[in-house]
C-alpha cells in the first residue's frame, strides 16, 4: 500500500535547538518525495523537495531508500518556524502528479 | 500566490443539500487537483483532472463528483452533503502533472454540514 507516516502530530522544541521531523513512506517503486508547509493563516506551500536537493530556509531533508524514510531537518530552528509541516509523495510519470501526504506535523518553537 | 482563488471561503450548509466549490486559475496549468484536509489523516485526494473534460477519481471519490468545462474552472460537487464531509477543501494546480512538477495550493474552503 501506498502510505506516508509522519508519527509526531506535534514536536515542540527551543529557539534555537536542532529539530528534526520524521517522515517515512511505502511505495512500490520510485517515489518522489516532498515537505510542504502551512505557517498560520496562510496556504499550503512547497518547502522542499528532493529531486532537486535545494535547502530552503535551512531545512534540509535526506532520502534513505533503505529505510524508507524522508526526514527533515534543521540545526538551529527559529520561532518563525512554527507552522504544519506535511510530507509527501508521488509516483512516476503516468500517476498525474497526485501527492500523497502524511498526516502532518506541528512544529512549535518556543522562545 | 499562484493566481488560484477558491470560491465560497466558507460555507455552512445542511445535511442532504447539494454543494458546489469552485476552483479558479489564472496560470493556464493543464492539471488540477481537489484535496481534503482533516486532523490526523493530513490532506487526501478526492478527484483531479489532467485537461478540460478530463478527470478522474481519487482516494476519497464518494459522495463527490467534479467538472472542468475549461481550463481555469474546476468545480468540485457535494451531490447530498453529509456531516462526514465537513472540511477543509483545498485545490492545486500544476503544470504538467510530472513527479518533479510543483504543486501550488489555493486559501483553501471551510464547509462546515450540519
Amino acid at each position: 500500500a501506498q502510505r506516508v507516516t509522519q508519527p509526531e502530530k506535534l514536536l515542540s522544541v527551543f529557539k534555537g535547538a536542532p529539530v528534526e521531523l520524521k517522515c517515512n513512506y511505502s511505495y512500490s517503486g520510485s517515489p518522489e518525495l516532498f515537505w510542504y508547509v502551512q505557517y498560520s493563516r496562510q496556504r499550503l506551500q512547497l518547502l522542499l523537495r528532493h529531486i532537486s536537493r535545494e535547502s530552503i530556509k535551512g531545512f534540509t531533508a535526506d532520502l534513505n531508500k533503505g529505510e524508507t524514510s524522508f526526514h527533515l531537518k534543521k540545526p538551529f530552528a527559529q520561532e518563525e518556524d512554527s507552522a504544519m509541516y506535511y510530507c509527501a509523495l508521488t509516483g512516476g510519470y503516468n500517476q498525474g502528479g497526485k501527492l500523497i501526504f502524511g498526516q502532518g506535523t506541528e512544529l512549535s518553537v518556543k522562545p | 500566490d499562484a493566481g488560484i482563488t477558491q470560491s465560497p471561503r466558507h460555507k455552512v450548509t445542511e445535511t442532504g443539500t447539494p454543494v458546489t466549490l469552485r476552483c479558479h486559475q489564472t496560470e493556464n496549468h493543464r492539471y488540477m487537483y481537489w484535496y481534503r484536509q482533516d486532523p490526523g489523516h493530513g490532506l487526501r485526494l478526492i478527484h483531479y483532472s489532467y485537461g478540460v473534460k478530463d478527470t478522474d477519481k481519487g482516494e476519497v471519490s464518494d459522495g463527490y463528483s467534479v467538472s472542468r468545462s475549461k481550463t481555469e474552472d474546476f468545480l468540485l460537487t457535494l451531490e447530498s452533503a453529509t456531516s462526514s464531509q465537513t472540511s477543509v477543501y483545498f485545490c492545486a494546480i500544476s503544470r504538467q502533472g510530472t513527479p518533479g512538477d510543483t504543486q501550488y495550493f489555493g486559501p483553501g474552503t471551510r464547509l462546515t454540514v450540519l
